[in-house]
C-alpha cells in the first residue's frame, strides 16, 4: 500500500478560494514534503517540513504536521488560476534510508 | 539553463522493441532518480544512483536496465517493450541519499508501446 494517500483526490475551487489538501501516512516519518506537478511536467518542490515541527508557511503555503495523525495538510490561500496543477505529498519514512515515496496527489482546478 | 533533462520528450514504439531514454543533469547532485507514473498519475520510484552506484532497485522487471556512465546522466534501457509499459518516465536528482533532500525533477518521457 501506499506511504502516503492525498486527499481529496479532485478539488474544484474558484480564484480566490482557499484550497486545502490532505495526505496521510502509515509509518512514523523523518519529515514531508509537498510537490506541484503542471499538466505534462514534472514535479516541483513546494515545501518542507521535518517531523518535530508541526506548521510552516511559505508565501501563500501553510502546510501542518500532526505526527499523531499520521497527516499532513497543505493550505493555498486567495488561490490563483495558475495554482491549477496536482500535489503530492511524499514522505521520508524514519528507522534507517529508506526511499522517499510520494501519494497519489490532489488534482486542484482553479476556475477563474 | 535545464536543470534536469531528458530525451525523447515522447516515444511511440511497438510491442517488443528496445528503446533508451536518456537524463541529464547539471546540478552536480550526487544522486538521481527514475520514476515511473502511470495514466492514474501514481509516481513510483524504479532506480536510484548515487555516485554512479545502484543504491535503489525496486521490483522492476529485468527488461528494465539503468545505465549511470557517470555521476551527471542516467540512463535508462528498456528491452523488449510491452503494452503495460506505457507511462510517463520520469528522471530526478537531488544533492544526497537523504530523504530530506529536494529532488528536481525532469519533464518526463511519455512513452506510448503500441
Amino acid at each position: 500500500s501506499q506511504q502516503g494517500e492525498e486527499d481529496p483526490q479532485a478539488l474544484s475551487i474558484q480564484e480566490g478560494e482557499n484550497a486545502t489538501m490532505n495526505c496521510s501516512y502509515k509509518t512514523s516519518i523523518n519529515n514531508l514534503q509537498w510537490y506541484r506537478q503542471n499538466s505534462g511536467r514534472g514535479l516541483v518542490h513546494l515545501i518542507l517540513i521535518r517531523s518535530n515541527e508541526r506548521e510552516k508557511h511559505s508565501g501563500r503555503l501553510r502546510v501542518t504536521l500532526d505526527t499523531s495523525k499520521k497527516s499532513s495538510s497543505l493550505l493555498i490561500t486567495a488561490s490563483r488560476a495558475a495554482d491549477t496543477a496536482s500535489y503530492f505529498c511524499a514522505t521520508d519514512p524514519s528507522g534507517g534510508y529508506q526511499k522517499v515515496t510520494f501519494g497519489i496527489g490532489t488534482k486542484l482546478q482553479v476556475i477563474p | 539553463d535545464t536543470a534536469v533533462s531528458q530525451t525523447p520528450k515522447y516515444l511511440v514504439t511497438q510491442m517488443g522493441n528496445d528503446k533508451s531514454i536518456k537524463c541529464e543533469q547539471n546540478l552536480g547532485h550526487d544522486t538521481m532518480y527514475w520514476y515511473k507514473q502511470d495514466s492514474k498519475k501514481f509516481l513510483k520510484i524504479m532506480f536510484s544512483y548515487n555516485n554512479k552506484e545502484l543504491i535503489i532497485n525496486e521490483t522492476v522487471p529485468n527488461r528494465f536496465s539503468p545505465k549511470s556512465p557517470d555521476k551527471a546522466h542516467l540512463n535508462l534501457h528498456i528491452n523488449s517493450l510491452e503494452l503495460g509499459d506505457s507511462a510517463v518516465y520520469f528522471c530526478a536528482s537531488s544533492p544526497g541519499v537523504a530523504g530530506g533532500d529536494t529532488q528536481y525533477f525532469g519533464p518526463g518521457t511519455r512513452l506510448t508501446v503500441l
